[in-house]
C-alpha cells in the first residue's frame, strides 16, 4: 500500500537552515503537503506542492520535489526557536482525497 | 470565516460506552475528512465525504466506527462500544473539493477510554 517515510528527529541551531526529508511510494500522488504541529495543538498547513512542480518557495520555506525518486524536502531558512515542532509530510493518495502521513519529524531548535 | 471546529475538545468515557464526535467544516467546503492520531499508529485516515457522493469508508478500523454528514455540512463520527485502543485524538479536516489542494484541520477531539 501507500507509504510515506520521514526521519524522526532533527536538531539545528537558531539561525541555521533546517532540511526535513520525506519519501513516498505512490507515484500517482497528485499533491504533497507539509504540516506543522506544535505541542497540544492541531495540524497547521504550511505549504503544499502539486506533482508537476519541482520547487515552491514561500517566504522562509522552500519545498523541493524529485518526482523520479519520490523524494520531498522542506527547507526552513533562518530557523527560529518558534519553529520547534513536529513536521508531517503527507501525500494525497491517487485520485482520492485522503492523505497518507509520515511519522513526523521532531525539529529541535537550540538557541 | 472561521476554521474547522470540533467538539468536544476532550472526552473521557468508560469502556463499552458509545461516543459521538462532531465536526463543523469551513463554510463552503464540500469535502470533509476524519483522521485519528495515536501514539502507536501515527496519523491514520478514517473516512471522507465529498458532496453527495458515497463516502470513502476504507479507513474505518472496525464496524464499531461510523460517520455521517447531514446536509452536506456538519459531520458526526460515532464509536460504539468503545475500547481502550480507541483512545486517540480524532481530527477533522475540510477542503473546497476533493481535488482542491488544501486540507485544513480542526483542533481535534482528545478521546480517552478508561
Amino acid at each position: 500500500g501507500e507509504d510515506v517515510e520521514q526521519s524522526l528527529f532533527l536538531s539545528v541551531r537558531e539561525g541555521d537552515s533546517s532540511v526535513i526529508n520525506c519519501t513516498y511510494t505512490d507515484s500517482s500522488s497528485t499533491y504533497l503537503y507539509w504540516y506543522k504541529q506544535e505541542p497540544g495543538a492541531g495540524l497547521q498547513l504550511l505549504t503544499y506542492i502539486f506533482s508537476n512542480m519541482d520547487m515552491k518557495q514561500d517566504q522562509r520555506l522552500t519545498v523541493l520535489l524529485n518526482k523520479k525518486d519520490k523524494h520531498l524536502s522542506l527547507r526552513i531558512a533562518d530557523t527560529q526557536t518558534g519553529d520547534s515542532a513536529i513536521y508531517f509530510c503527507a501525500a494525497r493518495s491517487g485520485n482520492t482525497g485522503k492523505l497518507i502521513f509520515g511519522q513526523g519529524t521532531t525539529l529541535q531548535v537550540k538557541p | 470565516g472561521a476554521g474547522v471546529s470540533q467538539s468536544p475538545s476532550n472526552k473521557v468515557t468508560e469502556k463499552g460506552k458509545d461516543v459521538e464526535l462532531r465536526c463543523d467544516p469551513i463554510s463552503g467546503h464540500t469535502a470533509l475528512y476524519w483522521y485519528r492520531q495515536s501514539l502507536g499508529q501515527g496519523l491514520e485516515f478514517l473516512i471522507y465525504f465529498q458532496g453527495n457522493s458515497a463516502p470513502d469508508k476504507s479507513g474505518l478500523p472496525s464496524d464499531r466506527f461510523s460517520a455521517e454528514r447531514t446536509g452536506g455540512s456538519v459531520s458526526t463520527l460515532t464509536i460504539q462500544r468503545t475500547q481502550q485502543e480507541d483512545s486517540a485524538v480524532y481530527l477533522c479536516a475540510s477542503s473546497l473539493a476533493r481535488d482542491s489542494g488544501s486540507q485544513y484541520f480542526g483542533p481535534g477531539t482528545r478521546l480517552l477510554v478508561l
